[in-house]
């Protein structure tokens, strides 16, 4: 199994709503990633987890908190959203073992579109 | 700061082309160079690079780095209307950490037209 799975596929909310992303891996990848990507852009990173913990926050705002329950889960909770936070949020995990290359090897879910009214 | 800039941004190019794609990088601490293929949603992985001048190919595609003149190329022979993708690039920093730290490149949207 080489898939990461991301839900829901779409997703629709208003500026007050409160709503999750989540993100599945079942590849014993034991570092995983929230990626944002606007049209026509590169992904850009904002959060990475490594054994659970959390490793980079790109200076994201609050209103984004991740979460990893376990090393197969990742959350995004989404609150109080801006109309410009409307993207592609992507999903991605890689190995993650100290010292391995392939830690730069990033498998990517299909991603959330996500529109903020 | 790291940076990757890939060139051409757009190309059109009719089936049966060969096309050239260009990655140049400034990356501290480089590992290797990743290209990945975006048709809808999820970046598929397709080359990953960390030798300079050994190519790597898959089919119509191939792909090599030069680490001294800082940039790889992706080139992909015989074009198919399924070649039809965003492809970018990424240069990875090597932090000897357990998770990779990438640095993705604009992206080069290459249409192929029957």
């Amino acid at each position: 199994d080489t898939e990461v799975t991301q839900t829901p596929k779409h997703l629709v909310m208003g500026m007050t709503n409160k709503k999750s992303l989540k993100c599945e891996q079942h590849m014993g990848h034991r570092a995983m990633y929230w990626y944002k990507q606007k049209a026509k852009k590169p992904p850009e990173l904002m959060f990475v987890y490594s054994y659970e913990k959390l490793s980079i926050n790109e200076s994201v705002p609050s209103r984004f908190s991740p979460e990893c329950p376990n090393s197969s889960l990742l959350n995004l909770h989404l609150h109080a959203l801006q109309p410009e936070d409307s993207a592609l949020y992507l999903c991605a995990s890689s190995q993650g073992f100290p010292g391995f290359a392939t830690n730069e090897k990033l498998f990517f879910g299909s991603g959330t579109q996500l529109s903020v009214l | 700061e790291d940076k990757v800039v890939q060139s051409p941004l757009s190309l059109v190019v009719h089936e049966g082309d060969t096309v050239t794609l260009n990655c140049s990088y400034e990356v501290t601490n480089f590992r290797s160079l990743l290209w990945y293929k975006q048709e809808k949603k999820a970046p598929t992985f397709l080359f990953m690079l960390t030798s300079s001048g050994i190519e790597k190919k898959s089919g119509r595609l191939s792909s090599i780095l030069d680490k001294k003149e800082l940039f790889s190329i992706l080139n992909i022979t015989a074009t198919q209307t399924g070649d039809s993708a965003i492809y970018l690039c990424a240069a990875a920093n090597a932090g000897g950490t357990s998770y990779g730290k990438l640095t993705f490149g604009q992206g080069t949207i290459l249409t192929v037209h029957p």
